[in-house]
């Protein structure tokens, strides 16, 4: 079975911060997708970001961005300029859609 | 807006009963898809499907089933439902493989 794990089961930023949440993944594939996913309190789950892994350049959207080492296999994504809203639970997940077990970020004033 | 759709949010059932959760999309998505979420454990896949009357068994499909008679609608069946089937459970519907999933507000299952 394909894998993605996330090493941080929580994490904490302050307002204003930037933060990194760690995912790596396993996969044979040489094309593929990967996903950030949030889920905050209200647990609707929405799509932060998406990777090609043919793409070179790193994905963003506002404030995320991704950092992709495809030799790794590694994916980490990056909030800069962390507000209170993004407190939520963040999953990676694989092209197949295997997600990780989920990085509780928690933002503080 | 892609909408995702299941039937209830909180649901409180007795053991031993047959238990229905129904999930509707309404953007003709070829693909869809089961999860249960439980704390430490994030989203584990019981079954997909990637058209009507077609399944496939996910990570842990044990003690549940599924049945995709339309394209719109994904019913995830508990035959018998135990105590351990307490757990949040997540709809999600994809165009085609390698693409993102669009969730359900999810249904929080209580089995007493």
């Amino acid at each position: 079975a394909q894998t993605v794990t996330q090493s941080q089961p929580e994490m904490s930023v302050q307002e204003a911060e930037t933060v990194t949440l760690s995912c790596t993944y396993d996969t044979s594939e040489s094309d593929y997708y990967l996903f950030w996913y949030k889920q905050p309190p209200s647990r609707q789950m929405i799509l932060v970001i998406r990777q090609e892994a043919y793409k070179q350049q790193n994905a963003t959207e506002n404030r995320f961005s991704v950092n992709f080492q495809k030799a790794a296999k590694s994916f980490s994504l990056k909030i800069s300029d962390s507000q209170l809203g993004d407190a939520a639970m963040y999953f990676c997940a694989n092209y197949k859609l295997t997600f990780g077990k989920g990085t509780l970020l928690t933002v503080n004033p | 807006d892609v909408k995702v759709t299941q039937s209830s949010r909180y649901l409180v059932k007795r053991t031993g009963e047959k238990v229905f959760l129904e999930c509707v999309q309404d953007m003709d998505h070829e693909n869809m898809f089961w999860y249960r979420q439980d704390p430490g454990l994030g989203l584990r896949l019981i079954y997909f499907s990637y058209d009507v009357k077609m399944k496939e068994k996910g990570d842990i499909p044990e003690g549940y089933s599924v049945s995709r008679e339309k394209k719109e609608r994904f019913s995830l069946i508990l035959e018998s439902a135990s105590t351990n089937q307490t757990s949040m459970y997540l709809c999600a519907s994809s165009p085609s493989m390698n693409t993102e999933a669009f969730f359900g507000q999810g249904t929080r299952l209580t089995v007493v």
